[in-house]
């Protein structure tokens, strides 16, 4: 069972938007950024977005994330079929002595 | 552009260890962090542990504190991940991955340290345990 909890599926059509939503709590999200990973099968996870809505040079803006209290969001406007992957959240976590905890993963399909 | 090189897909007897590397392109570590995330199959990403080879400190999970070794070469700027005592829930890719420093935190303990991002993955390692 994952620290910070996504739904485990997620969908739309080309052109759509979706959001993914990304649950955790004061001990990590609410107190430190959140991080997005998109992951294609059978290939290393990529950085999607850093330090809750930041996106490293490369990443298209029509990824951007959000952050509010214990929560955090990942949205993909104008949906192509090259975004179906499973997007994970992260977040460092401070409690024992701390460290990176992980969402389960979302996979988006884009029907 | 920097990058990762892991090295290949090992397999494993339980009770065994296995240790897998990561080479990073570039002259030297300079003040990043390397991590290792591993991944078993159909599952999601689990972190377990980092090291900051310029200041010569390690943070292990606690799932794998006593199990899990994180070493770095600086002469030949690879990183290293040694895990003991084997069994078959270990069978996962494990990746490395390379960061910069993020902000500080103050552990359950009271204790202040940092942490750090992971930015730039490399290509992963399977590791299968079977008997």
């Amino acid at each position: 069972q994952s620290v910070l909890t996504q739904p485990p599926s997620a969908s739309g059509t080309p052109g759509q938007r979706v959001t993914i939503s990304c649950s955790g709590s004061s001990s990590n999200i609410g107190n430190y950024y959140v991080y997005w990973y998109q992951q294609f099968p059978g290939t290393a996870p990529k950085l999607l977005i850093y330090k809750n809505d930041q996106r490293p040079s490369g990443v298209p803006d029509r990824f951007s994330g959000s952050q509010s209290g214990t929560s955090a969001s990942l949205a993909i406007s104008g949906l192509r079929s090259d975004d179906e992957a499973d997007y994970y959240c992260a977040a460092w976590d401070d409690s024992l002595s701390g460290q990176w905890v992980f969402g389960g993963g979302t996979k988006l399909t884009v029907l | 552009q920097v990058q990762l090189v892991q090295s290949g897909a090992e397999v494993k007897k339980p009770g065994s260890s296995v240790k897998v590397s990561c080479k990073t392109s570039g002259g030297s570590f300079g003040g990043y962090s390397l991590t290792w995330v591993r991944q078993a199959p159909g599952r999601g990403l689990e972190w377990m542990g980092g090291v900051v080879p310029a200041l010569g400190t390690t943070n292990y999970a606690q799932t794998f504190r006593g199990r899990v070794t994180i070493t770095a070469d600086e002469s030949t700027t690879t990183v290293y991940l040694e895990l003991s005592s084997l069994r078959s829930a270990d069978t996962a890719v494990y990746y490395c991955a390379r960061g910069t420093l993020v902000q500080g935190f103050v552990d359950s303990a009271g204790k202040s340290s940092y942490y750090y991002s992971m930015d730039i993955w490399g290509q992963g390692t399977s590791v299968t345990v079977s008997s």
